[in-house]
């Protein structure tokens, strides 16, 4: 069964650092979501592909964050530098369909 | 801001027992109506979309329904088994795809 690949699995990074998150999505799904999960809190979406165009960043901040899809298949989301409330699980998904989005196990970022 | 409220935040029953949970959402701009088990350190699992009020969909031991005028949408397991622990997640998703998520019902099952 096709399935959404995330690497890292676990990152710990001191502030100030840089970090970069990789996601794969599953094979023909031309939509890629970023979400970012805080602890106690629901996923919330940071920004949104249509094949390699943003649709939706509005909630990304962009002073420190950075997503891209260069070739409409896998994407890389970085965070420079990186901040202590940035401690999160980011998740990535992908859809085919308007209705149903497949996730990836996400990303465990801690900074210290 | 869209406000989706998932209740109650965290459920601890024993095997056998039924349980459910509660979302509410907007009832304004509906698109759809989505809930998702997350295992740790698995990934988000689609369990059900709901799109018509009255809606009532069902897997396994895990049905939901759904009212799309008073805005909200109800879990149940019947019959818990331990492998039924996880965090249930439902979506609110209003016309332009944009998934609103709530805060998730943690469920854990003692054998």
């Amino acid at each position: 069964e096709a399935e959404v690949a995330q690497s890292p699995r676990y990152k710990i990074t001191e502030k100030s650092q840089a970090v970069a998150f990789w996601c794969d999505p599953i094979s023909g799904h031309a939509t890629l979501y970023w979400y970012r999960q805080i602890l106690g809190q629901g996923p919330e979406l940071l920004v949104q592909f249509q094949d390699e165009s943003v649709v939706d960043d509005s909630q990304l901040p962009k002073d420190r964050f950075s997503a891209e899809r260069l070739k409409g298949v896998d994407s890389t989301l970085k965070i420079q530098p990186a901040e202590l409330g940035d401690s999160a699980m980011y998740l990535c998904a992908s859809s085919l369909t308007t209705y149903e989005q497949f996730f990836g196990p996400g990303t465990r970022l801690t900074v210290l | 801001i869209l406000n989706v409220e998932q209740s109650p935040q965290s459920l601890h029953v024993q095997e056998g027992d039924s349980t459910n949970f509660t979302c509410s959402f907007p009832s304004s701009n509906f698109y759809a109506l989505h809930w998702y088990r997350w295992e740790t350190a698995k990934s988000p699992e689609a369990l059900f979309v709901m799109t018509l009020n009255g809606d009532e969909k069902k897997k396994g031991r895990i049905s939901a329904t759904l009212n799309t005028k008073e805005g909200y949408s109800y879990l149940y397991i019947k019959g818990s088994q331990p492998e039924d622990s996880a965090t249930y997640l439902c979506a609110f998703m209003e016309y332009g795809n944009k998934l609103v998520f709530g805060a998730g019902t943690i469920l854990r099952v003692k054998s």
